[in-house]
């Protein structure tokens, strides 16, 4: 059961327009939800996170959005760079008290092209 | 600051050959500890996680054990490998919950 979904495998932008990045979760216990980057044959690293009881975060060009109602968070690049090409992950913590997992979603590869 | 190793970075075993991949984590105490694993073209499937010494809690039933000797280590193994456990696995660490942050990866190929 997938609790986290990245719909897109894969998505290609122009360098300078907005990249989007799309997830949906079906877990309304979910409290926390977080944005990992990936470069080949590396860790993932944290990029930008949103507590469920907000529904927006900017941290300068990355911004999330949470709807909670419809389950659904979006990443949005703008503008965006060809550094910006790797694996997006979406995640969504909602564990045992004491050991908080976070649940991924099966990744989005974002391509940024000249 | 806190830094989180693992190793080897990659590795090729045969089938039916013993496994084990070591992860430790300086620079912070008691830490949350969990192994992931991305195989291909899928996303990251979380196996084991730890919140002490010698406690491990399993995700999936598979080929694989963890084991957490000290509490800034953590340990993959299996005895027999398979084909299906190639892939690329990930430790990680978590204090707060709010946030986890992981390693540098393995690379394992099972031929």
């Amino acid at each position: 059961d997938q609790q986290v979904k990245q719909n897109s495998p894969s998505l290609s932008v122009q360098e300078g327009r907005i990249s989007i990045l799309n997830c949906d979760y079906t877990n309304s216990m979910f409290d926390y939800f977080l944005w990992y980057k990936k470069y080949p044959a590396e860790g993932p690293t944290f990029l930008i996170s949103i507590s469920s009881i907000k529904d927006k975060n900017e941290d300068g060009r990355f911004t999330v959005f949470l709807n909670k109602s419809a389950k659904h968070l979006s990443l949005h690049i703008v503008p965006s760079q060809p550094g910006d090409s790797a694996v997006y992950f979406c995640a969504a913590r909602g564990g045992i008290q004491g050991a908080q997992k976070l649940v991924f979603g099966q990744g989005t590869r974002l391509t940024i092209n000249p | 600051s806190q830094t989180i190793h693992q190793w080897p970075a990659t590795l090729v075993q045969p089938v039916g050959s013993p496994l084990s991949l070591e992860c430790t984590v300086e620079g912070t105490s008691n830490p949350n500890l969990y192994w992931y694993r991305q195989a291909a073209g899928r996303g990251l499937q979380l196996l084991f996680y730890s919140v002490g010494i010698g406690q491990i809690s399993s995700e999936v039933p598979q080929n694989l054990s963890a084991s957490r000797p000290q509490d800034r280590q953590f340990i993959l193994s299996s005895k027999k490998l398979l084909l299906s456990d190639s892939g690329f696995y990930l430790c990680a660490w978590s204090v707060s919950g709010t946030l986890m942050f992981f390693g540098p990866g393995t690379r394992l190929t099972v031929l």
